[in-house]
């Protein structure tokens, strides 16, 4: 059974500090690994999407990594804001491209991120 | 680029009725429309996957006729929750996808209460 694990399920960190939320994922077949965030009553929006031969992308403060090996990721954000606060998901799919039937996108819980001034 | 708006944004029913939303992509024309539910602190769940034209397909353990999905433009999906219960009450969110930019984009989510 497709699973993705996140953690921490909350973190609390103070304006302008940085923090690293960490995602294991099983996921077969795998191609393609996805970080979202989603503030509190919205959908979530894309932050960065790596296939299996990307190790980092980086979007503005965000950096995520992949270990395809390990089947690890981590999202990484610099110099935190308030504007941060929200629920910080991570997706790993079969298929980067689908079209017709479902996508196979497995998403995990959520890292909800707090960041207080 | 690649909007897409959820309407309406929330709601309140009494239970046994039957609730309609709307899911539209506003600059881009969706093949794909993919529903899905999420519960407090819970994943996403997919729920079901629309094509324009055709009948939804619906995950296991969703009941198409309680989830009526109709796919009738490539702009505009629709979730009608039939006969909602309280336990229907969920955050529904609809993301649409199309070939030329392969990737699913997301609503902003309806939040469905049902008394």
């Amino acid at each position: 059974k497709n699973q993705v694990e996140q953690s921490p399920q909350s973190l609390i960190i103070l304006e302008g500090k940085n923090c690293t939320l960490q995602c294991n994922y099983t996921v077969s077949p795998f191609s393609n690994l996805r970080w979202y965030k989603q503030d509190t009553g919205r959908g979530p929006v894309s932050l960065t999407i790596m296939t299996f031969s990307e190790n980092t992308k980086s979007n503005g403060r965000y950096t995520a990594t992949l270990d395809a090996d390990t089947k690890q990721s981590s999202l990484h954000i610099t110099a935190s804001q308030l504007s941060d606060s929200a629920s910080y998901i991570c997706v790993g799919g079969p298929r980067l491209y689908s079209g017709g039937g479902a996508d196979g996108l497995t998403f995990g819980k959520g890292t909800h991120l707090i960041i207080q001034p | 680029g690649a909007v897409v708006s959820q309407h309406p944004s929330w709601v309140i029913c009494k239970s046994g009725t039957s609730v309609k939303i709307e899911c539209r992509s506003l600059d881009f024309q969706a093949t794909t429309m993919f529903w899905y539910r999420q519960f407090p602190k819970q994943s996403l769940m997919l729920m079901a996957t629309s094509n324009e034209g055709s009948k939804a397909t619906y995950e296991q353990g969703v009941e198409k006729d309680k989830f009526l999905i109709n796919h009738a433009s490539l702009t505009l999906s629709t979730l009608t929750v039939t006969s909602a219960h309280p336990e229907d009450s969920s955050f529904y969110i609809c993301s649409a996808w199309t070939s030329g930019i392969n990737e699913q984009f997301f609503g902003p989510g309806t939040r469905l209460t049902v008394l």
